[in-house]
């Protein structure tokens, strides 16, 4: 069964921590590993992407580390805000199929 | 804001009605998808559209069909409705075929089934 697992379903990380949220995949066949971010009320949005052929990608405050021998990644935000208050859906899909986590809700302490 | 359109915000129906969710995509974007968001079954993807014609399928109920228009906008039918159906549903679009690329997400269509 194709699954995406991601953990933790909540954390809550005082202003300018680290928040770490992990994902793991079954199916070596995704290629494309997004994180999304939602707010209340409002559609999902493409926060940052990686691809298997490499092992980090930062944009900003915002990185994902990509272990494809053990099928994980993870999304670390630095210097956490509590406008990055949200909840966080990583995703793993190839051309034809995309599986979404069940998300982690972050709160942001001020 | 996405660029994605999503009408109407919210819907409200009884079990057994039939309802049209619309979908207007970005300005260039040939693909259009559908996903439902549930507390109990997350985000999941339902169908996509590529230029006209479905591209690929998730899990979507044989009692749901979507289509796409030649103006590139899509529409989600859901009929029979169950108390189930009652989620969040959401269309995205890109300019490219497949599912692993950037997608944009509108602001979805909160349906409720009484």
């Amino acid at each position: 069964q194709q699954q995406v697992k991601q953990s933790p379903q909540s954390l809550i990380v005082q202003k300018g921590g680290i928040s770490i949220i992990n994902c793991a995949y079954e199916n070596t066949a995704f290629d494309y590993f997004p994180w999304y971010q939602q707010f209340p009320g409002k559609g999902p949005a493409l926060l940052i992407a990686i691809r298997p052929d490499v092992s980090e990608k930062k944009e900003g405050r915002f990185t994902i580390s990509f272990n494809k021998s053990a099928k994980q990644f993870s999304l670390h935000i630095m210097d956490s805000q509590p406008g990055d208050s949200a909840t966080y859906f990583c995703a793993a899909s190839r051309d034809d199929k995309i599986i979404f986590g069940k998300g982690t809700r972050l709160h942001i302490l001020p | 804001d996405s660029g994605v359109t999503q009408t109407p915000k919210h819907l409200i129906t009884a079990t057994g009605q039939r309802v049209t969710l619309r979908c207007s995509p970005r300005s260039g974007d040939l693909s259009v998808y559908w996903y439902q968001q549930s507390l109990d079954q997350g985000l999941q993807f339902l169908i996509q559209y590529y230029n006209g014609e479905e591209r690929a399928k998730g899990n979507i109920l044989e009692r749901f069909s979507a289509q796409q228009f030649p103006d590139l906008h899509s529409e989600l039918n859901l009929s029979s409705l169950e108390l189930g159906d009652s989620a969040l549903y959401f269309c995205a679009s890109s300019f490219s075929a497949g599912l692993n690329t950037e997608a944009f997400f509108g602001q979805g269509t909160r349906l409720t089934v009484v």
